[in-house]
C-alpha cells in the first residue's frame, strides 16, 4: 500500500530552527508537496520539491531525497504565527495526491 | 495561481437531510476535486469532477451518497445525502491550475446533529 509518515506533533521555541520530517512509500513519484494548514482553515501551498536537494523559500526550506523516500521542511526563525499543522503530501505514478496524516507544529514563546 | 469560493463556508444539519456544497473557480480548470477532513484528520480525496463526464470517485466513496456536478470549467456542486453525524467534517474543492501547485477552496465545516 502507500504510505506516508510524518510526526503527529512537535514543539520548538520562537526564533529557533525546526525540521519536520516525511518519509514515504508510493508506487511511484511525481512530486512532494508541503503544506500549512492552520486550524479551521484550508490548507495553503508551501513548496514542491521533484528533484533532488533543498529548495529555500523565505524562512522555509524542504529537501528531498527521492532514493531514501524521504523529505523535510525546515523553518527557521520561527514566529508564533507558525503554529499550525503541517501536511507533506505526495504525487503518485497516477499523479494522485496522497497525503499524510500532518505534524501539528506548537511554538512556544 | 486560483482563487476558489465555497459556499456555505459552515453549517449545521439535522440528521437525514442533504447539503449541497458549490465551489467557485476564478479561472477555467479541467480538473476540480473534493475532500474530506474529519477532525483531528488529513484529507481524504472523495471524487474528482471532470467537466462533461461522471465524477470518478475514490474507494468508500459512492455517487448516491456524494453526488457531484460540474456544469462549466469553473464550477461544481457536491451534495452530502441523507447526512449522519459521522459526516460531520471539512468539505474541500480543490483545482490545479499547474501540476505543481495544487489549490484549495477555504472549505465548508459541516456539522450533523
Amino acid at each position: 500500500g502507500q504510505n506516508i509518515d510524518q510526526p503527529t506533533e512537535m514543539t520548538a521555541t520562537e526564533g529557533a530552527i525546526v525540521q519536520i520530517n516525511c518519509t514515504y512509500q508510493t508506487s511511484g513519484f511525481n512530486g512532494l508537496f508541503w503544506y500549512q494548514q492552520h486550524a479551521g482553515e484550508a490548507p495553503t501551498f508551501l513548496s514542491y520539491n521533484v528533484l533532488d536537494g533543498l529548495e529555500e523559500k523565505g524562512r522555509f526550506s524542504s529537501f528531498l531525497s527521492r532514493s531514501k523516500g524521504y523529505s523535510y521542511l525546515l523553518l527557521k526563525e520561527l514566529q508564533m504565527k507558525d503554529s499550525a499543522s503541517y501536511l507533506c503530501a505526495v504525487k503518485d505514478s497516477n499523479y494522485q495526491l496522497i497525503w499524510g496524516a500532518g505534524t501539528k507544529l506548537i511554538i512556544k514563546p | 495561481s486560483a482563487v476558489i469560493s465555497q459556499k456555505p463556508s459552515r453549517d449545521i444539519c439535522q440528521r437525514g437531510t442533504s447539503l449541497t456544497i458549490q465551489c467557485q473557480v476564478d479561472s477555467q480548470v479541467t480538473m476540480m476535486f473534493w475532500y474530506r477532513q474529519q477532525p483531528g484528520q488529513s484529507l481524504t480525496l472523495i471524487a474528482t469532477a471532470n467537466q462533461g463526464s461522471e465524477a470518478t470517485y475514490e474507494s468508500g466513496f459512492v455517487i448516491d451518497k456524494f453526488p457531484i456536478s460540474r456544469p462549466n470549467l469553473t464550477f461544481s456542486t457536491l451534495t452530502v445525502s441523507n447526512m449522519s453525524p459521522e459526516d460531520s467534517s471539512i468539505y474541500l474543492c480543490s483545482v490545479e491550475v499547474r501540476v505543481s501547485e495544487p489549490f484549495f477552496g477555504p472549505g465548508t465545516r459541516l456539522t450533523v446533529l
